[in-house]
């Protein structure tokens, strides 16, 4: 059983397309999170949801949007893709109030 | 007061030998110390962990050194293999609030065989 599942693994488009991640966690946790993650590996953190309602926007552009039709569910909608989107995408979830955060496997994102 | 502050960026290790990465918080409210390794393709997973009242846990060949006074925490990777070649993330968080894991930036870490 996976714990936190995303898809694509891999997304290779165009610029200017707008494309969406699904990501899926049975964990029962209620806080997720997006994560951005470049070239030089850094993570950083674009989205935190808790219950359904965000709590974190780190000035992401208003291109990405998140959505949370449930507490186990955390997509990222991308607008108007540019070069610079271009990264591994990831999503993870944690307990509000406890320690251990769990991160999915990724979606890498080509944008060309 | 946010930062962890994480080094060296990367690191080359023989075959046998420790690895050590080194971290440093300025949060005094943190108390829940995690180290991740990602490998690869993959996402980055829980190592181990060290809460700030005791100052060292072991976990097989990994260990974490913990210094409260100095704000700043270790992690050791004793007879270094090249399966431990990943990305070694420390971080940290006050448990039980509605914060968020703070992540320092990396260290690469190459095992030469």
């Amino acid at each position: 059983d996976t714990a936190v599942s995303q898809t694509p693994k891999y997304l290779v488009t165009q610029m200017g397309n707008d494309k969406s991640i699904k990501c899926e966690q049975n964990l029962g946790h209620d806080t997720m999170y997006w994560y951005k993650q470049d070239s030089k590996k850094f993570l950083k953190i674009m989205f935190s949801y808790n219950n359904k309602e965000l709590i974190i926007n780190e000035t992401v552009p208003n291109r990405f949007s998140p959505k949370s039709p449930d507490k186990a569910h955390l997509n990222l909608h991308i607008n108007s893709l540019e070069l610079g989107d271009s990264a591994v995408y990831f999503c993870a979830s944690r307990r509000t109030g406890g320690a251990e955060q769990y991160f999915g496997p990724g979606t890498r994102l080509t944008v060309t | 007061q946010q930062q962890v502050k994480q080094s060296p960026q990367s690191l080359i290790v023989q075959k046998g030998g420790i690895s050590i990465i080194n971290c440093a918080y300025e949060n005094t409210a943190f108390d829940y110390f995690p180290w991740y390794q990602q490998f690869p393709g993959k996402g980055p997973a829980l190592l181990i962990a060290i809460r700030p009242d005791v100052s060292e846990k072991k976990e097989g060949r990994f260990t974490i050194s913990f210094n409260k006074s100095a704000k700043q925490f270790s992690l050791h990777i004793m007879d270094s293999q090249p399966g431990d070649s990943a990305t070694y993330f420390c971080a940290a968080i006050q448990e039980g609030s509605q914060g968020n894991l703070i992540f320092g930036k990396g260290t690469k870490l190459s095992v030469k065989p």
